[in-house]
């Protein structure tokens, strides 16, 4: 059972598209995160929700947005779409987020390419 | 303001020998450290963690990691290294403190030869 799946694990389109990536744990985590990994492999923070509430927001364009519809489930909407955004994102639960000691379990990551 | 600083972008050694890759931090207060995993084309897999107490920290597949709080250092080690141990290694940090948000080094590619 994939305890942190994201969807889809690659997307391929074109600049100025809108796209989504879902993401969905079946952990029974009350946090979420969004990361994006650029292609030096650094890793930045986008977004965190705690129970459906969004406790961080990362110097991220607008054009990104996030919706949490319940515990379960993060979904990451990109309006607009530019070459700076191919990357690969990475979806993240834990436990209490908001304390801050408990381990983030990833998924595989989805591989947007922006032609 | 927290930070964390992996000096070395490659560490290599040869298999059977100790590895250590190097993580020090920055924080107002005290710190929340993890080690992480990631293989390639996979997702950041969680190794070890530094919340209190004991400052060697034992974690998965052999690794441990000993809290340094002079010098604000959480560096990782294996006494043994396997060529499947190859992969990129993070640190991250939490100040206890903080408003939820973990901060994650540049990450270290370990290459282990045979």
């Amino acid at each position: 059972d994939t305890a942190v799946s994201q969807t889809p694990k690659y997307l391929v389109t074109q600049m100025g598209n809108d796209k989504s990536i879902k993401c969905e744990q079946n952990l029974g985590h009350d946090t979420m995160y969004w990361y994006k990994q650029d292609s030096k492999k650094f890793l930045k923070i986008m977004f965190s929700y705690n129970n459906k509430e969004l406790i961080i927001n990362e110097t991220v364009p607008n054009r990104f947005s996030p919706k949490s519809p319940d515990k379960a489930h993060l979904n990451l909407h990109i309006n607009s779409l530019e070459l700076g955004d191919s990357a690969v994102y990475f979806c993240a639960s834990s436990l209490s987020g908001q304390v801050g000691n408990q381990p983030q379990h990833f998924g595989d990551g989805t591989r947007l390419s922006i032609l | 303001a927290q930070s964390v600083a992996q000096p070395e972008d490659q560490v290599n050694v040869a298999e059977g020998n100790p590895l250590t890759v190097k993580c020090t931090y920055s924080v107002s207060g005290n710190p929340y450290l993890f080690w992480y995993v990631q293989y390639p084309n996979r997702g950041l897999q969680f190794l070890l963690k530094y919340i209190t107490g004991d400052n060697l920290v034992k974690g998965s597949y052999g690794f441990e990691a000993e809290f340094n709080k002079s010098q604000t250092s959480f560096h990782l080690k294996k006494p043994s290294a396997l060529v499947s141990d190859s992969a990129l290694y993070f640190c991250a940090v939490r100040d206890m403190r903080g408003a939820g948000k973990s901060t994650f080094g540049d990450g270290t590619t370990l290459t282990v030869k045979p």
